[in-house]
C-alpha cells in the first residue's frame, strides 16, 4: 500500500458547486499534514496546512480525521481559478511525501 | 526575497552529456530538496540537504549528484544523461520546526530534455 494515496480524478465540478476529496496515508505515526496546489507547468505551493481541529481558509476547508487516517479539503463556491492540482502532503520525522495529486477541472 | 530560485529554466542535453542545475534560496532555510516531477509519477525526492555541507539520498539518487557548499545553494549534477531523466525538476527549501517539517517553498522548475 502506498504511503499517500489520492484519487487522481480529474473532478469535473461545474462553478458555483462544492467539490471535496480525500487523501489517505498508511504511517499512523504521521505527524503533519498539507495540501498543496499545482497549476498546470507551474510549481507547487502551499494551500493550507491541516489541524487536527480543521481549519478554514475562506472557501477551503481542510479536516484531519487521525482514527480513519485521512485528510480532506473542502472547496465552496468554486471557481473557474480553482482548476488546478491538488497534492496532499505528510510528514514523518524528516520524511516528506507526497501523494500523487488530485485533478480538478472547474467547468464554466 | 526572491524566494527559491532555479538556473536554468530549461535545457537540452544529448545523451551522455552532464550539467548543472543550480538551485538558490534567499530564506535562510535549513533544509533544502531536489525533487524530479514525470506525469503519472507524482514528485519524486532525488537527495536532500538537511544543513550546509551535508547531503543524503532520496527516493530516487541514482543517476544524480549533489553538493551544498554554502547554505544558500544547492546543485544538483548529471554526470551522464540519459534519457530517462528527461523530467521536469524542483527544487524547494524549508525550516525545520521541534523536528518537523514546516512549509516547503520550491523553484519554478528547470525543465530537462535529455535526446
Amino acid at each position: 500500500r502506498k504511503e499517500v494515496e489520492q484519487d487522481p480524478g480529474p473532478f469535473n465540478v461545474p462553478e458555483g458547486a462544492t467539490v471535496a476529496f480525500n487523501c489517505t496515508y498508511s504511517n499512523s505515526a504521521s505527524q503533519s499534514f498539507f495540501w498543496y496546489r499545482q497549476d498546470c507547468r507551474k510549481e507547487p505551493k502551499l494551500l493550507m496546512s491541516v489541524y487536527s481541529s480543521g481549519n478554514e481558509d475562506g472557501r477551503f476547508t481542510a479536516q484531519l480525521n487521525r482514527a480513519s487516517q485521512y485528510i480532506s479539503l473542502l472547496i465552496r463556491d468554486s471557481k473557474l481559478s480553482d482548476s488546478a492540482t491538488y497534492l496532499c502532503v505528510v510528514n514523518r520525522d524528516d520524511k516528506i511525501i507526497f501523494g500523487k495529486g488530485t485533478r480538478l477541472h472547474i467547468l464554466p | 526575497n526572491a524566494g527559491v530560485t532555479q538556473t536554468p529554466k530549461f535545457r537540452v542535453l544529448k545523451t551522455g552529456q552532464s550539467m548543472t542545475l543550480l538551485c538558490a534560496q534567499d530564506m535562510n532555510h535549513e533544509y533544502m530538496y531536489w525533487y524530479r516531477q514525470d506525469p503519472g509519477m507524482g514528485l519524486r525526492l532525488i537527495h536532500y540537504s538537511v544543513g550546509e555541507g551535508t547531503t543524503a539520498k532520496g527516493e530516487v539518487p541514482d543517476g544524480y549528484n549533489v553538493s551544498r557548499l554554502k547554505k544558500q545553494n544547492f546543485l544538483l549534477g548529471l554526470e551522464s544523461a540519459a534519457p530517462s531523466q528527461t523530467s521536469v525538476y524542483f527544487c524547494a527549501s524549508s525550516r525545520p520546526t521541534a523536528g518537523l517539517q514546516e512549509t516547503q517553498y520550491f523553484g519554478p522548475g528547470t525543465r530537462l530534455l535529455v535526446l
